[in-house]
């Protein structure tokens, strides 16, 4: 079985500040990991994923995560925030040869000017 | 390219009324077909699943139910809405064949039971 936990339901940085959501995972087998956008009334968009290799992962508008399978983490960072990043941000685990997607409760984003 | 397209994009429906939304996939064949919720400040729940036509995979025990009469098409329905079938229904799909899995997701369907 997989699962997720997102540190934290909001998160508020400045516009040029770093931004750093957490993101803890579980999985019984392999995992493939994703990071996934949604702004407001609109579905997801995959920023992006991790299947194997590299554990560092570079995603559109900037956006990076690392996989470290010690501490069963998948964190997502961007060196600077534009106000154009506030959106609500998911995390998710799928296991290898699976079917099913699991969702973390998400992170929502503010950017201050 | 693939596209998804899911409607109704909003719905206001009264209690103990029906429910139909449809969703459908252009594109592709053999899609895995998805159904998630998604209630205010949470975060998706996943309802149902499909990697084939009439094959469904139901992962909550609740009043609804999904159906794929077609290989691109998934339907979500009830037969008597209740007021916490409220929320943001989205339809995905990923490629059937053995991948990564991300998943490329619809617009939405927002649901409003009264």
């Amino acid at each position: 079985a997989q699962s997720v936990t997102q540190l934290g339901s909001h998160v508020s940085v400045s516009e040029g500040a770093l931004v750093l959501l957490r993101c803890n995972y579980s999985s019984s087998v392999p995992p493939y990991l994703f990071w996934y956008v949604q702004y407001p009334n609109q579905g997801l968009q995959l920023l992006l994923k991790y299947t194997t290799g590299a554990t560092l992962v570079k995603g559109i508008n900037g956006f990076e995560a690392e996989f470290k399978k010690s501490e069963t983490s998948f964190h997502l960072t961007k060196p600077s925030a534009h106000m154009s990043d506030a959106a609500e941000y998911f995390c998710a685990v799928k296991g290898t040869g699976g079917f099913k997607t699991i969702f973390g409760a998400g992170t929502r984003l503010f950017v201050k000017a | 390219s693939q596209t998804i397209h899911q409607w109704p994009a909003t719905l206001v429906q009264p209690v103990g009324s029906p429910l139909s939304l449809e969703c459908t996939v252009e594109g592709t064949s053999n899609p895995n077909l998805y159904w998630y919720r998604q209630a205010a400040g949470r975060g998706l729940q996943l309802l149902f699943y499909s990697v084939g036509i009439g094959q469904i995979s139901s992962e909550v025990p609740q009043n609804l139910s999904a159906s794929r009469p077609q290989d691109r098409q998934f339907i979500l329905s009830s037969k008597k809405l209740l007021l916490s079938d409220s929320g943001f229904y989205l339809c995905a799909w990923s490629p059937g064949t053995p991948t990564s899995g991300e998943l490329f997701f619809g617009e939405g369907s927002r649901l409003t039971v009264l």
